[in-house]
């Protein structure tokens, strides 16, 4: 089954301890992203990436890193988490990162930073 | 001014009713546009792509008016199960960022 897998999908966690959240896709897919939904704010783009190696920023990527080693992978690294960073995050895939083709996204990882 | 913009409404329609959303982009070099239900706490999900022509699938039909700058989508013969959140979803002109309104939420009642 085509998907986008996140891990984990649920975290409380505390100021400041390190933490990552996994991203997989099995669709052999070139784009990844990472975006946070606030209430009332909507999906922000965090940062994507265009490929294997290449990553960019998106409009909120203050606070967070992200790498690409691998074609299937995108995890996203909060290397010292604050609680302005509790938010529902959802990863997302699609063939190329062309801005035409729509996204298929992960069930989401609710992030909790007390 | 926000790259797309949305009503949030909510929209509490009965059943059968028809309903339409609207959502405007300030970036005229959009290319690309799209129509995304989100369930509540729910994965975001594709409903339908927007193409200039104009589309339908089903009871929905999306329509792209590039000259003033805004999508529309059209649900007929609503159902319960539409209750949702409709993001409307615009390519930044550059080809690469996806912007996303904040969506409208519809809600259909027996």
């Amino acid at each position: 089954e085509a998907q986008v897998t996140q891990n984990p999908r649920y975290l409380i966690t505390v100021t400041g301890k390190k933490l990552t959240v996994t991203c997989s896709q099995n669709m052999n897919h070139e784009y990844m992203s990472w975006y946070r939904q606030d209430p009332g704010l909507g999906l922000r783009q965090i940062y994507y990436s265009m490929n294997v190696e290449v990553t960019d920023k998106g409009d909120v990527p203050e606070g967070y890193k992200v790498s690409r080693k691998e074609k299937r992978n995108f995890p996203l690294i909060l290397e010292s988490p604050s609680p302005n960073q509790t938010s529902l995050y959802f990863c997302a895939s699609s063939m190329q990162g062309l801005g035409n083709q729509p996204q298929h996204f992960g069930d989401g990882t609710r992030l909790s930073i007390l | 001014r926000k790259e797309v913009e949305q009503d949030p409404g909510p929209f509490n329609v009965p059943e059968g009713a028809t309903v339409a959303f609207n959502c405007t982009y300030s970036n005229s070099a959009s290319q690309s546009f799209f129509w995304y239900r989100q369930d509540c706490r729910k994965e975001p999900k594709l409903l339908m792509s927007v193409y200039s022509s104009g589309n339908e699938d089903g009871r929905f039909t999306a329509q792209l008016n590039r000259a003033s700058q805004y999508i529309s989508l059209l649900i007929r013969d609503s159902k319960l199960s539409d209750s949702a959140t409709y993001l409307c979803v615009v390519n930044g002109g550059s080809g690469y960022a996806l912007n996303f309104g904040k969506g409208t939420s519809l809600l259909v009642t027996p």
